[in-house]
């Protein structure tokens, strides 16, 4: 079974610039999560799609970051404009459905935004 | 800030050494993980713990829920380098509502 796939692995920007990640995950996971990861901390939630509907985004800061997943299959999270502050690993994370249970969230390999 | 807080941040420690990474919080959570974090990649689930004072091991680690299901430990026993990485804990909320903890970075040395 493949695992999450994400793109870019690596971007560096200047400040002001825009830029946008993609993950692909795995095959019937339909809940699918964004996480921003700042050096040597945990990952804080930023959006959680269940299918193509939003499920919480009550931490993504809206005047700059948006999201989307057409189709409740791959997703892409873009910013625009950048800060210096967004730079961090963007972790795309997917979810099998398993009612009440918590199930497994299995991570991308992150994609690594440096803004300068 | 963080809804789950994790102690020690950084531990560095020679093998053979046990060691406990406790993960704290004042939210009541359906169940809670257990992850690691190698460098440039994403984390992996070591353990669901899901019932308040539930102990679960797993060869070297043992992990514990609290009794009022709002903390958690994790103790190595006889750490070797390999084990060295980033310990997460995720509390989770609904089933479905992932919150991670501030992490705990891990050396062993040989």
């Amino acid at each position: 079974e493949a695992g999450v796939a994400q793109s870019p692995r690596y971007k560096i920007i200047e400040k002001r610039q825009s830029v946008a990640f993609w993950c692909n995950p795995i095959s019937g996971h339909a809940t699918l999560y964004w996480y921003q990861q700042i050096l040597g901390q945990g990952p804080k939630l930023l959006i959680q799609f269940q299918n193509n509907g939003v499920v919480d985004d009550s931490q993504l800061p809206k005047d700059r970051f948006s999201a989307e997943r057409l189709k409740g299959v791959d997703s892409t999270l873009k910013i625009q404009p950048a800060k210096l502050e967004d730079s961090a690993v963007y972790l795309c994370a997917s979810r099998r459905l398993r009612g009440r249970t918590t199930g497994e969230l299995f991570f991308g390999e992150g994609s690594r935004l440096t803004v300068l | 800030t963080q809804l789950l807080e994790q102690s020690p941040q950084f531990l560095s420690i020679q093998e053979g050494e046990n060691l406990t990474v406790y993960c704290n919080s004042s939210s009541v959570f359906s169940s809670l993980q257990w992850y690691r974090q190698e460098p440039g990649e994403g984390p992996v689930l070591l353990v669901t713990v899901v019932t308040g004072g539930e102990v679960k091991k797993l060869k070297r680690l043992t992990f514990q829920f609290g009794d009022a299901r709002k903390d958690s430990s994790l103790h190595i026993t006889a750490a070797q380098p390999g084990d060295t990485g980033l310990y997460l804990c995720a509390g989770i909320h609904n089933f479905n509502k992932f919150y991670f903890g501030s992490g705990t970075k891990l050396n062993v040395k040989p």
